[in-house]
């Protein structure tokens, strides 16, 4: 099984500022098949990035996302109110699809 | 656009099987992943498997033995059977789609159904 670490865990941070969460892996995910998700309290999970680093339908281009290998980063180029939250990183290369720990994103 | 909805009862005994049933509107259920995952405070996201709509499942190895994976194509429904309930099933129960394409991110999310196991 493919163990996700995500760091760090919790980030306060301000409106505007830029963000780098990331995603290591314990072993190669050899077809980039990462994915960042976005949770807000009471919600289901949003997809935000599929591929390393193609924007879901909707998503605006402040997300992106890059890596290969075991190191993935989502990046958020400036913050929005409305992007505090907890994001998960998932990778669906190997059986079982495993997900992140979370990093949560808190107003400073 | 298209719309899951999980169904199914939120407490449950130990030892007792969970159905959990997964409706599908505003689409077709055909030629997608469809997926269920799990969500506890303690162990975060879990994946517990898919069903295509040919039918063909592939399961979480660490939670194979208890569960069935079925889809109901007339119905646009899919659901979820876990045996042996034990406290650490509690969890919030989701039903996801997969991209289309394969094995896949998934785009489409139930707002999810809470499953308390407890005596």
């Amino acid at each position: 099984e493919i163990v996700l670490t995500q760091s760090p865990g919790t980030l306060s941070l301000s409106p505007g500022e830029r963000v780098t969460l990331s995603c290591r892996a314990s072993q190669s995910v050899s077809r980039s098949y990462l994915a960042w998700y976005q949770q807000k309290p009471g919600q289901a999970p949003r997809l935000l990035i599929y591929n390393t680093s193609t924007r879901a339908t909707g998503i605006p281009d402040r997300f992106s996302g890059s890596g290969s290998g075991t190191d993935f980063t989502l990046t958020i180029s400036r913050l929005e109110p409305e992007d505090f939250a907890v994001y998960y990183c998932q990778q669906y290369d190997n059986s079982p699809f495993t997900f992140g720990q979370g990093a949560k994103l808190e107003i400073k | 656009q298209v719309q899951l909805q999980e169904s199914g009862p939120g407490l449950q005994k130990p030892s007792e099987t969970l159905s959990l049933t997964c409706t599908v509107s505003g689409g077709s259920i055909s030629r997608y992943y469809w997926n269920w995952v799990r969500q506890t405070p303690g162990k975060g996201l879990e994946w517990i498997g898919y069903i295509f709509s040919s039918g063909n499942t592939n399961y979480n190895l660490s939670l194979k033995s208890r569960i069935t994976i079925s889809i109901d194509t007339s119905k646009n429904q899919f659901s979820l059977r876990l045996t042996s309930l034990t406290a650490a099933d509690t969890a919030l129960y989701f039903c996801a789609r997969g991209l289309p394409g394969g094995e896949d991110a998934f785009d489409i999310w139930g707002q999810g159904t809470m499953v308390t196991v407890s005596s």
